[in-house]
């Protein structure tokens, strides 16, 4: 089961709006509603801020909003903060007998 | 919520080690549990799950064959048993939890426990 593909890198200034890529296939992103993102600060554990593709969990902001179209799905940020520079992973469920498989990985970078 | 890993460390190639993650503030019998790691530098690679019973579980398969999760629910510890160790097994592993019984994504990490393999 290989990675799914992220951008490495993104950024964007301050109150612009980015977007973050994963693509997968459909035995995972493509076949069901189990994408999740998670936002990973230096020397931090990962903290999960979209699941079932577009939900938000209590406490992450309204600025981060997920989607999904064929095997890729989305994670947008709107209203660029400092606060947002970190790593992106994206998460599926898959078919494969390795039941959940984890993006490349994104760095956003806020300029 | 709290997800506490401990029994990291530096051991050679094909010894063994047992990870345990302490977990306190949810009905830890209610939710699935998993383990994913980071090796340094890298990205996260999803290890192992196991429901809430304990009756299901699933591994990557770069581990199958080779680790063991388990669940103690009267002591609220999750457990992996790794075997066999490679230098590609070093790693951080956290603990996870997820949200629900089924698939799930993972609503709350531990600060991770440090696995070094290296002769």
């Amino acid at each position: 089961q290989s990675a799914l593909t992220q951008p490495a890198s993104v950024s964007g200034s301050p109150g612009q709006s980015i977007t973050i890529s994963c693509t997968g296939t459909s035995s995972d992103v493509g076949g069901y509603n189990y994408v999740s993102w998670y936002q990973q600060h230096p020397g931090k554990a990962p903290k999960l801020m979209i699941y079932d593709v577009s939900n938000r969990p209590s406490g992450v902001s309204n600025r981060f909003s997920g989607s999904k179209s064929g095997n890729t799905a989305s994670l947008t940020i709107s209203g660029l903060q400092a606060e947002d520079e970190a790593d992106y992973y994206c998460n599926s469920y898959t078919i494969s007998s390795t039941l959940y498989v984890f993006g490349t990985g994104t760095k956003v970078t806020v300029l | 919520v709290r997800l506490l890993e401990s029994g990291g460390g530096l051991l050679q190639p094909g010894g063994s080690l047992r990870l345990s993650c302490a977990a306190s503030g949810f009905t830890f019998s209610s939710y699935a549990m998993s383990w994913v790691r980071q090796a340094p530098g890298k990205g996260l690679e999803w290890v192992s799950g196991i429901s809430g019973s304990g009756g299901s579980t699933s591994y990557a398969d770069s581990v199958k064959g080779r680790f063991t999760i388990s669940r103690d629910n009267s002591k609220n510890t999750l457990y992996l048993q790794m075997s066999s160790l490679r230098a590609e097994d070093t790693a951080l592993y956290y603990c996870t939890k997820g949200i629900r019984v089924g698939v799930t994504p993972f609503d709350y990490w531990g600060r991770g426990t440090l696995v070094t393999v290296s002769s």
